[in-house]
């Protein structure tokens, strides 16, 4: 069984870096296709996807918080790690580290998260 | 603001059949599947449908999704009491190279 969990700062101040960390049990980050994306979610309001790293150092990010964002992954201790620098209280939500399905076709892309960690809530507040 | 559109607010009677859209562009909806995520109160989101129609193991068959186009849509038939949800439509988007999601749909099971 995958699982994937949380942890981090529930509290930081703005304009801290905020640095979160997701420990994958169940299957080896190594694993090709392994790719593990963080999601937040702002009290009472949609989810926004942050950013995705696969094997072989594959990264990518939300065009609107690229400079602010850096992933990595560490195989040997099955954990990705975000980063996130100049918090501001907007960033006030909750995080998700989550598993990806992606499926690159010739005309279409299938991507979808299928393994979803309890999320961690994180405050930015003075 | 959500790049793929959904209405706010769903709701129907237990045993009725409701249906949720999600619309999106040619980038994402248009040439990508689509995903469907349901939301119970204060948990994590779970993955419900994927590419397009598809129900993982485990995921009731009264659910259906469904793709048009640049658009989608999630049916529940057979309201019940513990469908009541946010739920979420998302798509690769080949422009933003990246996710997206909608801004979320909240059912209200009368």
């Amino acid at each position: 069984q995958v699982t994937l969990k949380e942890s981090g700062p529930v509290l930081v101040k703005p304009t801290e870096t905020l640095t979160l960390t997701c420990t994958v049990s169940g299957v080896s980050l190594s694993n090709p296709g392994m790719g593990v994306s963080w999601i937040r979610q702002p009290p009472g309001k949609a989810l926004e996807w942050l950013a995705h790293s696969f094997p072989y150092g594959e990264k990518s990010y939300s065009t609107s918080l690229e400079s602010r964002l850096s992933i990595s992954r560490d195989t040997s201790k099955s954990q990705v790690v975000l980063s996130m620098t100049n918090m501001d209280p907007v960033d006030t939500a909750t995080y998700y580290c989550v598993r990806i399905f992606r499926r690159l076709g010739e005309l279409s892309t299938s991507y979808y998260m299928d393994v979803w960690g309890k999320g961690t809530t994180v405050t930015v507040s003075s | 603001q959500s790049v793929l559109t959904q209405p706010p607010s769903a709701s129907g009677a237990p045993g009725q059949r409701v249906t949720i859209s999600c619309s999106g562009r040619t980038s994402n909806i248009g040439s990508n599947t689509v995903s469907w995520y349901q939301q119970l109160p204060g948990t994590a989101p779970k993955l419900l449908i994927q590419g397009n129609n598809q129900r993982p193991s485990g995921v009731p068959d009264r659910f259906f999704g469904s793709k048009s186009g640049t658009s989608a849509s999630l049916a529940i038939s057979g309201l019940q009491s513990e469908d009541e949800a946010d739920y979420y439509c998302a798509a690769w988007d080949d422009s933003l190279n990246g996710p997206v999601f909608g801004g979320g749909t909240k059912l209200t099971v009368l």
